[in-house]
């Protein structure tokens, strides 16, 4: 299978708790997108890389969120201090042009 | 801001009739268009795109027509077959402005009758 990939699909925390979550893109796509979805609306932009760079960041990146792509291959988004209000999906996408999603980590905070 | 609205939440339609799916938009620099289709727990799957210098793009049975000068664009899914179930999203984005990140609407679920 070569889509966008994401690890784990599935996290339930306790509130005040730090998590972690993976995306591991298309291998020849050089960007990389961060969006989350709760229910009822379509995906919302968080941030994008172009190879190891982060490029653009929504103002929805509150200070305890921070995302990485150390190679330019893979990224994390580490959540910290997490609250109820970031149960949420977070999806990853990949692109040359048009953007592949993987099939999403789904945040539960309890 | 609401700047892409899908204002039908939901829509039903028998199998083997048209799926009529609408999208309206505020930004008039937009200049690609695109939809994706999501089923329960999984990420959205591009359907097909269309850039504004085109009023129309076919693939198979997906139509995507672009009316700019009422900002507004729809798929159309025909013949429509039970497999087509899903929430439909549509999404904007300029990449002319050097920024690539897609404003998406809040998503139709179409429901195909058998």
């Amino acid at each position: 299978d070569t889509g966008v990939s994401q690890d784990p699909r599935h996290k339930i925390t306790k509130r005040g708790q730090n998590v972690t979550f993976r995306c591991d893109p298309i291998s020849e796509h050089n960007r990389l997108y961060w969006y989350r979805q709760t229910l009822g609306q379509g995906p919302e932009f968080l941030t994008y890389f172009q190879n190891e760079a982060q490029l653009e960041k929504s103002r929805l990146l509150s200070d305890r969120f921070s995302a990485e792509r150390p190679k330019g291959s893979f990224s994390t988004l580490e959540i910290q201090r997490t609250e109820q209000g970031d149960s949420a999906m977070y999806l990853c996408a990949s692109s040359e042009e048009t953007q592949y999603f993987g099939p999403g980590t789904r945040l539960l905070v309890l | 801001d609401q700047q892409v609205k899908q204002n039908s939440p939901s829509l039903s339609v028998q199998e083997g009739r048209i799926s009529i799916l609408n999208c309206d938009y505020t930004n008039s620099m937009f200049d690609y268009f695109l939809w994706y289709k999501k089923y329960p727990a999984e990420g959205p799957t591009f359907l097909i795109s269309i850039s504004s210098i085109k009023d129309k793009n076919e693939d198979g049975r997906f139509t995507v027509f672009l009316n700019k000068s009422a900002k507004h664009l729809s798929l159309h899914i025909v013949p429509s077959q039970p497999g087509d179930s899903a929430v439909y999203f549509c999404a904007a984005f300029r990449p002319t402005s050097g920024t690539y990140k897609y404003i998406f609407g809040t998503g139709t679920r179409l429901k195909v009758l058998a």
